[in-house]
């Protein structure tokens, strides 16, 4: 199965933009590249996902390498509420192939 | 709307303890999913539901573990004789169809003593 390899944290101050980043060298051509975050003793939550054009949606943009090894994750303004384990998963057929995950810090 | 249930939220068991943990998934959502999240860990797959057809039990880590969903609605997670490794966050999470975005419950956290 396909890894993806993420920094263990990461440190933001509060209303700045964060760029957190993802490596997947061994990505296959169909695999979806997905985020979830997990905010302490709750489940995971769908961020964004993509295949191979940037993405952007009302909580992020996805931006995806051109030859797909690697991925950004970007949050545009970061709260307080945006602390959290952030996940860069691979998505093949129905499987969720999740990493160790980042740990992002928002200091006020 | 109302998400991903699962109950109960937290359980103690002791060794050797049967137990059985549940998901109510979305209404209408034909994929159900099971995860083992250890501590500070990302969740692992156990096994796959569509509709009441149990499609991938793959990452069922030994044949205690047991799931159903019998209707192609709700679903429990059975774990016979439970062991202290089977302590972790069990989480629960549906979604529309197969290559839809899965949406999760809170999970149970189970504690085997």
């Amino acid at each position: 199965d396909a890894k993806t390899t993420q920094p263990n944290s990461m440190e933001s101050n509060e209303e700045e933009p964060v760029h957190l980043p993802c490596n997947h060298s061994t990505i296959s051509g169909t695999d979806y590249i997905h985020w979830y975050r997990q905010l302490p003793s709750q489940g995971p939550e769908y961020v964004i996902h993509g295949l191979t054009s940037n993405v952007n949606n009302r909580m992020a943009s996805l931006a995806i390498a051109e030859d797909r090894k690697s991925s950004t994750l970007i949050l545009h303004r970061a709260t307080l509420r945006d602390a959290a384990v952030y996940y860069c998963i691979l998505k093949s057929n129905y499987q969720l192939i999740w990493g160790a995950g980042t740990k992002l810090i928002i200091k006020p | 709307g109302a998400g991903v249930s699962q109950s109960p939220r937290y359980k103690v068991a002791k060794r050797g303890q049967d137990v059985a943990l549940r998901c109510d998934p979305i209404s209408g959502h034909v994929s159900l999913f099971w995860y083992q999240q250890a501590l500070g860990q990302g969740p692992e797959f156990l096994t796959y539901f569509q509709n009441e057809a149990q499609l991938d039990k793959s990452g069922l880590p030994s044949d205690r573990f047991f799931a159903e969903r019998p209707e192609g609605s709700v679903s429990t997670l059975k774990i016979q004789r439970t062991q202290q490794e089977d302590s972790a966050v069990y989480l629960c999470a549906s979604s529309l169809t197969f290559s839809n975005i899965q949406y999760f419950g809170a999970g149970t956290r189970l504690s085997v003593l």
